[in-house]
Formats: C-alpha cells, sequence, structure tokens
C-alpha cells in the first residue's frame, strides 16, 4: 500500500522557524506536494519537489530525498496566519491521485 | 477568475438517503477529482475524472459513484448514506490528468448524516 507519515503537531513561536517532516512509501514515487489548509477552509498549494534537493518560494522551503523516502516542509519568519494544517501528499502509481499524509497541526503563538 | 466551485455549501441528510454534490473547476481545466476528509485526518481519494472519463478510483464502496459533463463540470453521488459518510467532500481540479501538477480545491461540501 501506499503511506505518508507525519508528526501530529508543531508549536512555535511568532518569527521562528518550523520544519515539518514527511516519511513515505508508495510506490511508482513521482514527487512529493505540500498543502496547507486553515480550518474548515480549502486546502492549498505550497510546493512540489519532483527531484532531491531543496525548493524555496519565499517562507516556504521544501526538501526531499528519493533514497530516504523522505521530505520536509521548512517555514521561517513565522506568523500567526500560518497557523494551520500541512499535509504532504505523493501521487499514486497511476498518476491519477494524491495519497495524502494525515497532517501535521501547526500553532503559532506570540 | 473564479476558482472551483462546490455546491451545496453544508447539507443535512438522513441515513439511507442519496446526495448528489457538485464542482465545477477552474476554467479551461479539464481533470477534476473527488476528495474526502473526515475530521483530523487528510483528504482520501475517492475518484478521477479526465476529459470525461474515469481515471482512477479510490477504496470507496460501490454506493459511490461520479460522472463528468461536457463543460468539465462534475457531480459526486452517494446512495444508501451512514453515519460514517459524514465528512468534508473536496473537489480539486487540474489543467491535465496527472497528479504531479498543482490541484485547486474547493471549499468542500460540509455533508452531515443524521
Amino acid at each position: 500500500g501506499q503511506s505518508l507519515e507525519q508528526p501530529s503537531e508543531v508549536t512555535a513561536v511568532e518569527g521562528a522557524i518550523v520544519q515539518m517532516n514527511c516519511t513515505y512509501q508508495t510506490s511508482g514515487f513521482y514527487g512529493l506536494s505540500w498543502y496547507q489548509q486553515h480550518d474548515g477552509g480549502a486546502p492549498t498549494f505550497l510546493s512540489y519537489n519532483a527531484l532531491d534537493g531543496l525548493e524555496e518560494t519565499g517562507r516556504f522551503s521544501s526538501f526531499l530525498s528519493r533514497s530516504d523516502s523522505y521530505g520536509y516542509l521548512l517555514l521561517q519568519e513565522l506568523q500567526m496566519k500560518d497557523s494551520a494544517s500541512y499535509f504532504c501528499a505523493a501521487s499514486n502509481q497511476a498518476g491519477t491521485a494524491l495519497i495524502f499524509g494525515k497532517g501535521t497541526t501547526l500553532s503559532v503563538s506570540s | 477568475d473564479a476558482g472551483v466551485t462546490q455546491s451545496p455549501t453544508h447539507l443535512i441528510k438522513t441515513r439511507g438517503q442519496h446526495v448528489t454534490l457538485r464542482c465545477s473547476p477552474i476554467s479551461g481545466h479539464k481533470s477534476v477529482s473527488w476528495y474526502q476528509q473526515v475530521l483530523g485526518q487528510g483528504p482520501q481519494f475517492i475518484f478521477q475524472y479526465y476529459e470525461k472519463e474515469e481515471r482512477g478510483r479510490g477504496n470507496f464502496p460501490d454506493r459511490f459513484s461520479a460522472r463528468q459533463f461536457p463543460n468539465y463540470s462534475s457531480e459526486l453521488n452517494v446512495n444508501a448514506l451512514l453515519l460514517g459518510d459524514s465528512a468534508l467532500y473536496l473537489c480539486a481540479s487540474r489543467f491535465t490528468g496527472t497528479a504531479n501538477t498543482e490541484a485547486f480545491f474547493g471549499q468542500g461540501t460540509r455533508l452531515t448524516v443524521v
């Protein structure tokens, strides 16, 4: 089967840096995506890694290591509005669906 | 530009009833996927349609069915509702049919089965 593991909760303070990890077991792996979801809202795309290494988009960076079946999302200069759930997702073998982890809930305090 | 729109936003149904959820993708997007999200979990894949054909199906019972129309909008149908079907149903659209591109999600339909 396919599964992605994420820590359930992370807490941090404003201005800090936080790293949220994701380990995966999937067949036919294409790449790792990250989505943010605020309570009651739609998941929104943050980043996608098809190759090993770091992708940077503003305050967000995402890393992938295919050999370790591991990735992470790094958020810098945390803001209160970053409090949300963060999901890693991998495409299934047929490339038709995203398989999501259970998500990490990030709580940012002042 | 309008994003992905879903209707209705909230719905309350009784066990055993039938429900139809609707999704309009972003203009120009030909792929629509449906996901079920229960509280505290990540979205779980139900169906993907691309160019009006079913391209993928998740591990859901036959009570769940879907279709895509010529204008690329889509319906998700659930028959014989169970209490466990209570969830947020999300629709996602893409320009292409592959899952390694950005998916744009709608706000979802919150279904409560009583």
